[in-house]
């Protein structure tokens, strides 16, 4: 398996453009995570999905991002419009279940907000 | 959410000697505790885990101890090489919830 993939892995884009940022999950995972990572403010969760359906959104910081997985193999994360605050690396991780695994996290993308 | 503090923040050590990092958790419930290494633009990657039931596992040159009654845990790398530096996060709960992460630097 080639892992979990992320594209894109660099994004600069400027203040008030929408971002979309792309997640494939390992295949047979059932759980799928979206985490933030800053120096400030470490690794973050985002937003999780089981069977592709949302289960916990608590950490989305607010209704600029959203987040969504139309089938077992992808997910997106969206931030519209995008603030220079945003800039930060994403990473998506995909589990077995929610349930006591460890994940396996992509290599991120690394959003530059001007 | 479950909340995990790691120490130290940054730990230098001379190559072949060993390295210790340790969290303490605060939900009891907590029963998985993963620990992560990540490289330098690299996502986390699992590299050892325990779960409730087990006070000690061992993988090579790591080692992970648990005391559930303390509410702690600790990651333990012996005879390191320069390939270990990196920062290390510890995790707790079903839905990981990560400490704030260790900078390791081995110096050779």
């Amino acid at each position: 398996d080639a892992g979990v993939i992320q594209s894109p892995r660099h994004e600069v884009t400027e203040m008030g453009q929408e971002v979309t940022l792309r997640c494939k999950p390992i295949s047979g995972h059932n759980s799928l995570f979206w985490y933030r990572q800053t120096m400030m403010r470490g690794l973050e969760l985002l937003i999780y999905f089981n069977n592709n359906v949302p289960i916990d959104d608590s950490g989305m910081p607010e209704d600029r991002f959203s987040a969504k997985m139309p089938n077992a193999s992808f997910s997106t994360l969206k931030i519209q419009p995008s603030e220079p605050r945003d800039s930060a690396v994403y990473f998506c991780a995909s589990s077995l279940n929610d349930r006591g695994y460890g994940y396996t996290f992509g290599s991120g993308t690394r959003l530059t907000v001007v | 959410g479950e909340n995990v503090e790691q120490h130290p923040s940054t730990l230098s050590v001379q190559e072949g000697d060993s390295a210790v990092i340790k969290c303490t958790y605060s939900d009891s419930a907590s029963n998985y505790f993963p620990w992560y290494k990540q490289e330098l633009g690299k996502g986390p990657q699992l590299i050892i885990d325990i779960r409730s039931n087990v006070g000690e596992k061992k993988d090579q040159r790591i080692a992970v101890t648990l005391n559930k009654t303390a509410k702690h845990f600790s990651l333990h790398i012996t005879e390191t090489q320069p390939e270990d530096s990196a920062v290390y996060f510890c995790a707790a709960s079903e839905r990981s919830d990560f400490g704030t992460g260790t900078r390791l630097t081995i110096i050779p």
